[in-house]
């Protein structure tokens, strides 16, 4: 079975760019989770996706932003690049209920 | 605020025995998490425990739960260089939407 795909693997934009993301979870699966995994942080919570909607989002600004399609597939947006979104994006996803997620390799974003 | 630290960087010889620590915060976990990064690769969950609990173990791995001090523990016995990676734990209050993440630590195994 394959697991959580992200593509692409690495992202060069330059600063005011748009990157886009995206993820494809494991079949079956109905939730999306993004993360931003900042050089020397722990992981933050961007957005959750569940059967198309997004249900909840962490503390970053509206330039953030993503969708979900039919096929649960995912795509995180972010307008504007500043320089300090360099990060490691990170894709997960599960069943709703489900005890745990399952992460993807993740997109490495570099703003330059 | 949901915070969960654990110290930066831990280094132990190949053999002996690691011990990860991290403290939380928020009294209302009802999952903890511990997952390894290794180096360009996403996030594995290597176990997790039900915050009812005390301890866990699975093979070489033993995760302790001590709820009165928010205080959780991975123990990695036999440690091997294959275990060289980021450990972070991570606890849950709610849906997995509700999951916090610490900022990681970066495990050394010497030879």
């Amino acid at each position: 079975e394959a697991g959580v795909t992200q593509s692409p693997t690495h992202l060069i934009k330059t600063r005011g760019q748009q990157a886009t993301l995206r993820c494809s979870p494991i079949s079956g699966h109905t939730s999306v989770y993004w993360y931003q995994q900042a050089l020397g942080l722990g992981l933050q919570f961007l957005l959750w996706y569940d059967e198309g909607e997004e249900r909840n989002r962490g503390n970053f600004p509206p330039r953030f932003s993503g969708r979900q399609f039919p096929n649960y597939s995912s795509e995180l947006n972010v307008n504007a690049l500043e320089l300090e979104d360099s990060a490691l994006y990170l894709c997960a996803s599960s069943s709703l209920g489900n005890t745990e997620a399952f992460f993807g390799q993740g997109t490495r974003l570099t703003v330059v | 605020g949901e915070d969960v630290e654990q110290s930066l960087f831990l280094s132990v010889r190949e053999g002996d025995s690691s011990v990860i620590n991290c403290t939380y915060t928020d009294s209302s976990s009802t999952y903890l998490y511990w997952y390894k990064q290794e180096p360009g690769a996403g996030l594995q969950l290597l176990t997790y425990i039900f915050s009812n609990m005390d301890m866990k173990q699975d093979q070489r791995l033993t995760v302790l739960l001590n709820k009165k001090d928010k205080h959780l523990s991975l123990r990695i016995a036999d440690t091997q260089t294959g275990d060289s990676a980021i450990y972070f734990c991570a606890h849950r209050s709610g849906g997995y939407q509700k999951v916090t993440f610490g900022t990681g630590t970066k495990l050394q195994v010497i030879p």
